[in-house]
């Protein structure tokens, strides 16, 4: 696509709901990565891709967080019974190689935890 | 870690003015920069990106920065504001090879 899709654009849930955010990153991009962005605040790394591996999840906030990408492509990031703090703008970004030297972010979800 | 302190959180510049964004970094060696926009409803823009060489960098939308080591900064400027740059601006830096650290943020409001 022309640029990284993310979707829902906007999400809801009560508290203990499970969610999961979609990202679709740009055809052909290796590196993608999911970071957090808190009202106010700036974005947060949260796990890295590179192709369908996983090679950093240390920004996960807890064991409630979970992402893949086994196609190495699209990605999903579910969170298992939201808490209130996890309301944020969740952004997506991919990288036409291995490094971040230059990201393409998605609008990103928000999610409202009630 | 790696990390970037952006001192101001809100600044109104009027329309023409130049404008200066100030970003600290806490790195003892040479460290990767970037500047990113963010739109209000859109996802962040890559403006420029400082890796080692000419210390003045050049981005895009008529915006430069320039490292200065002895100041551990990496400023953004531009000669003359448009209304369309209101938008949220965030220093960032490579904490890791791949993960980038981002500063809080200047929302820059631009005033006819």
């Amino acid at each position: 696509g022309a640029g990284v899709s993310q979707s829902p654009r906007y999400k809801v849930a009560k508290r203990g709901q499970d969610v999961a955010l979609r990202c679709d990153p740009i055809s052909g991009h290796v590196s993608l990565f999911w970071y957090q962005q808190a009202l106010g605040q700036g974005p947060e790394f949260l796990t890295y891709f590179q192709n369908e591996a996983q090679l950093d999840k240390s920004g996960l906030p807890s064991d409630r967080f979970f992402a893949e990408r086994p196609e190495g492509s699209v990605s999903t990031l579910k969170i298992q019974r939201t808490q209130q703090e996890d309301s944020a703008v969740y952004l997506c970004a991919s990288s036409f190689d291995a490094t971040n030297e230059k990201l393409f972010f998605g609008s990103g979800t928000q999610l409202s935890v009630l | 870690a790696q990390s970037v302190t952006q001192p101001d959180i809100h600044i109104t510049v009027s329309e023409g003015a130049s404008l200066e964004l100030r970003c600290n970094y806490s790195y003892g060696a040479t460290p990767y920069l970037f500047w990113y926009v963010q739109s209000p409803g859109q996802g962040l823009q890559l403006l420029l990106k400082y890796f080692s060489g000419d210390t003045l960098v050049q981005g895009i939308k008529g915006f430069e920065a320039e490292f200065k080591r002895s100041q551990s900064s990496f400023n953004l400027r531009k000669p003359s504001v448009h209304w369309s740059d209101a938008a949220e601006y965030f220093c960032a830096v490579d904490n890791s090879g791949y993960a980038l650290n981002f500063g809080k943020g200047t929302s820059l409001l631009v005033t006819p």
